[in-house]
């Protein structure tokens, strides 16, 4: 079957560091993504990772270990306007939708 | 470009009553895609379209949901009869071909069932 697991709540202070895991088991694997969404809002693109490694967008990062089947979302200098729901979501072929985990929420505190 | 549109952004309807949501993907977009989220069961496909052809419809829960795309600019998602069960919020979301793995997100449909 199909599974992404990652924490269903992570709590931090501003300016703090988070990581949020995420790993996976799904039929294929072609890449790992990353959303966020806001309370009330819609889920919106914050990164994208085929191969292994770190790929940084200003405060946020994703990494990626295809071998691991394990990611995360790294969030640096966190602002309260951070607090949000994350979700990890594997993309299993190309041109085919994704399948996306529960999400983790955030909650940043000053 | 204005985003994916959605209509209505609410509904509230009664048990057995047919419902049809609509969306327009942001022009340029070949791939279009509908979500259901709900707190129980999270973010879940329901069909996805490339280039106005459905191509994988097994997320949709039963014989009471259909969805159809009559041209690149148009789709609906439609629910009869509808059950309270169905509640939740219906999201519709498009894509670049090749780029999947960013779908551009509309503001939701939230759809209550009484």
């Amino acid at each position: 079957g199909q599974s992404l697991e990652q924490p269903s709540e992570v709590t931090a202070v501003e300016g703090a560091i988070v990581q949020i895991n995420c790993t996976y088991q799904t039929s294929g694997f072609y890449g790992l993504s990353w959303y966020q969404q806001h309370d009330g809002g819609a889920p919106t693109f914050l990164s994208y990772n085929a191969l292994d490694g770190l790929e940084e967008t200003g405060r946020f990062s994703s990494f990626l270990s295809r071998s691991d089947s394990y990611g995360y979302l790294l969030l640096q200098e966190l602002q309260m306007k951070d607090s949000a729901s994350y979700f990890c979501a594997v993309r299993e072929q190309a041109g085919t939708a994704l399948i996306f985990g529960k999400g983790t929420t955030l909650s940043v505190s000053s | 470009d204005a985003g994916v549109i959605q209509s209505p952004r609410h509904e509230v309807t009664e048990m057995g009553q047919e419902v049809t949501l609509r969306c327009k993907p942001i022009s340029g977009h070949d791939y279009l895609f509908w979500y259901r989220q709900t707190m129980m069961r999270g973010l879940e496909l329901l069909i996805y379209f490339n280039n106005n052809v459905p191509i994988d419809d097994s997320g949709m829960p039963e014989d009471r949901f259909s969805a159809k795309m009559p041209n690149a600019s148009f789709s609906t998602l439609k629910i009869q009869p509808s059950e309270p069960r169905d509640s939740a919020v219906y999201f519709c979301a498009s894509s670049l071909a090749g780029r999947s793995y960013e779908q551009y997100f509309g503001p939701g449909t939230r759809l209550t069932v009484t």
